[in-house]
């Protein structure tokens, strides 16, 4: 089955401590992004990468960090510099972004908790 | 920057009734998304939308992208217990970054049996 998987569900995580979530699709899709969702609130984009080995900041960068070695993985690094990182995260990928396809498909998410 | 605002917040139905939530922007949009979220999950797509005056139907839900350029409402007929969730709409502008969506904050949708 073709589909986005985040891994773990969830995840707890000390303060001070920095924590990676996983994010894999086999799509073939060529975009992926990662968005941060808060209770009542839309997605905010923290992360997007359009090609392997680039990736540009989404509006809420600030103290994450992400890599794009392989087309089918955008692993997002949650550091200890990111003030509030409890929260909802998703993750989403895209068909063809150059060409203007904007229909992104999530994945089931990862729930991190800062204790 | 861009902003869309999403109508109502909330809504408490009795199973059968129709639903209507919509969405406005400040500026133009040139494509329009309508996903659903059920709690703990990612949202799914239900309907794009990328022409204005586009009206396209999925089942019960139908969805139109306003002349305008500036909204776009969902409708679901008939409602059923399993359309309980979140609905999100979200947009891309012009001159805005390739693929980058903005997402209205959502309708929470609850269905009385």
């Amino acid at each position: 089955d073709g589909g986005i998987t985040q891994s773990p569900k969830y995840l707890f995580r000390k303060e001070g401590q920095n924590v990676t979530l996983s994010c894999e699709q086999n799509l073939n899709h060529d975009a992926m992004y990662w968005y941060r969702q808060d209770p009542g609130q839309g997605l905010r984009l923290i992360y997007y990468s359009q090609i392997v080995n680039d990736f540009q900041k989404g509006d809420i960068a600030e103290g994450y960090s992400v890599s794009r070695e392989k087309k089918e993985s955008f692993p997002l690094t949650v550091t200890s510099a990111q003030k509030n990182p409890t929260a909802f995260y998703l993750c989403a990928s895209s068909r063809d972004d150059i060409f203007g396809s904007i229909e992104q498909f999530f994945g089931p998410g990862t729930r991190l908790t800062v204790l | 920057g861009q902003q869309l605002n999403q109508s109502p917040q909330s809504m408490f139905i009795q199973e059968g009734e129709d639903v209507s939530m919509n969405c406005t922007s400040s500026s133009i949009f040139n494509t329009w998304l309508w996903y659903k979220q059920d709690p703990g999950e990612g949202p799914v797509l239900l309907i794009a939308l990328y022409k204005a005056g586009e009206l396209t139907s999925n089942g019960r839900l139908t969805a139109q992208f306003g002349i305008t350029r500036k909204d776009s409402f969902l409708n679901i007929s008939a409602s059923i217990p399993s359309d309980v969730g979140i609905y999100f709409c979200a947009g891309q502008g012009y001159g805005g970054s390739q693929g980058n969506l903005i997402f209205g904050k959502g309708t929470k949708l609850s269905v009385k049996p």
